[in-house]
């Protein structure tokens, strides 16, 4: 699977656009990008995924460049509770093996 | 259940004795992951099943620890002779199969402490 990059740390006003961005140059063409984030003390939540097209939910939007080495992952109205530390993954779907977590980005939502 | 559950949520143990942990994965769930947290740090990969066989075994970090799962449904992580640097948050997740793309749903954890 294809390795990412994210920065360690990011901060962000409350109510203000949090934009996390993700480095996957050498991402292949049938691997998705997947963004899950871990609030303290409990367990990551699956938050959005794509492949090449830009997606959102009710929680994020993800934004893919056309050339799929990059993606953001946008918090539209940052909330203090979405302070977590971000994971972006890729990898082929029903890849049969484990889904890979890097150290991820963490971000701190202040009032 | 509606979610992943996991038991016990905490487990306080003596350096030497064998811990059980377990996992009940979301009904239907044939794919399920166990992971470890260590104090400040990433999320470690330790095992996976499809159904009840582990294709992926490779993160169990030596022969003290080992899982099974049974029905297809609960699993259950041991580990004998426990050592302090096994200390740890010890999540599972479940997924569903035959999705195109795999969506996992972790459970609160189970938090390990060998004294």
């Amino acid at each position: 699977d294809a390795k990412t990059t994210q920065p360690p740390s990011m901060d962000c006003a409350e109510g203000r656009a949090a934009n996390l961005p993700c480095n996957h140059s050498t991402i292949s063409g049938n691997e998705y990008v997947y963004w899950y984030r871990q609030i303290h003390s409990q367990g990551p939540q699956y938050i959005i995924h794509g492949l090449k097209n830009n997606e959102t939910n009710e929680m994020a939007s993800l934004i893919i460049t056309e050339d799929r080495k990059s993606s953001t992952l946008i918090l539209p109205h940052a909330t203090l509770r979405d302070t977590a530390v971000y994971y972006c993954i890729v990898r082929v779907a029903q890849a049969g093996t484990a889904l890979i977590f890097g150290k991820g980005t963490t971000l701190s939502v202040s009032s | 259940g509606a979610g992943v559950s996991q038991s016990p949520s905490n487990k306080v143990t003596e350096k030497g004795k064998d811990v059980e942990l377990r996992c009940d994965p979301i009904s239907g769930h044939t794919a399920l992951y166990w992971y470890r947290q260590s104090l400040g740090q990433g999320l470690e990969f330790l095992i996976y099943f499809q159904g009840n066989s582990a294709p992926d075994k490779s993160g169990l970090p030596s022969d003290r620890f080992s899982a099974e799962r049974t029905g297809g449904s609960v699993s259950t992580l041991t580990i004998q002779r426990t050592q302090q640097e096994d200390s740890a948050v010890y999540l599972c997740a479940s997924a569903q199969d035959g999705m195109r793309v795999e969506k996992l749903f972790f459970g609160s954890g189970t938090q390990l402490s060998v004294l």
